[in-house]
């Protein structure tokens, strides 16, 4: 059974760079398939972040693309999201979800994390 | 970017009645060369993540109840759910990924009158 499990800081000062992990089991990243990031803000919809293939190629949502950062260390089996100069706007439900090739539908998703960013 | 507009944005519905709901995209998400529709529907109850529940428009995923179906055009999508159950009360988004950026519709919330 794939499960991905988010993990980093609930909370990030302004202007300061947001990191997330995505932790996968039950797959090995480094086989196959395309890793994504998908937010939601407090009470509103879906947007997609970015996603990265086990190869380390990156494809990123280009109304974030000057700030964001997806890496993958399959060693560790695991992926990460940097989002850097957050504002309060980037507060929200960080996913990350599986998809095998670029356009693709998601498939298995993690819990989420909240990530807000206050002072 | 192609823009993914639900409609109604909430829908109450009785118990054991039909919900449907609408998903019209900017553009057509029908590739030609194979014929599929790049469409995706999600279930998202509270607290939880998005669900998957159609894929290639009408596509049901494994164990997805038979209640639930889609179908649609290349750029007009319908979400049927047959016979409404109180289980089904969520939150649903239709998903284009025919191009990135992939983008959702904004979703529609069913409910139980």
């Amino acid at each position: 059974q794939v499960q991905l499990q988010e993990s980093g800081p609930g909370l990030v000062e302004p202007s300061e760079t947001l990191s997330l992990t995505c932790a996968v089991s039950g797959y090995s990243i480094s086989s196959d398939y395309y890793w994504g990031w998908i937010r939601q803000p407090p009470g509103k919809g879906l947007e997609w972040i970015g996603s990265i293939y086990h190869s380390g190629s990156t494809y990123y949502n280009p109304s974030l693309k000057s700030r964001v950062t997806i890496s993958v260390d399959t060693s560790k089996n695991q992926f990460s999201l940097k989002l850097s100069s957050v504002t309060a706007a980037d507060t929200a439900l960080y996913y990350c979800a599986r998809h095998l090739v670029l356009n693709y539908y998601f498939d298995y998703w993690g819990q989420g994390t909240l990530v807000t960013v206050s002072s | 970017d192609i823009v993914m507009t639900q409609s109604p944005d909430s829908l109450a519905v009785s118990l054991g009645e039909r919900a449907t709901i609408n998903c019209k995209s900017s553009q057509s998400v029908l590739y030609s060369s194979n014929n599929k529709k790049y469409l995706a529907w999600y279930q998202q109850k509270p607290g939880q993540p998005p669900k998957l529940l159609i894929y290639w428009a009408s596509t049901r995923e494994s164990g997805v109840p038979d209640r639930f179906s889609g179908s649609g055009s290349g750029t007009d999508f319908t979400l049927t759910i047959s016979s409404l159950q109180a289980e089904d009360v969520a939150v649903y988004y239709c998903q284009q990924y025919y191009t990135t950026p992939h983008t959702f519709g904004q979703g529609t919330k069913l409910e139980i009158k």
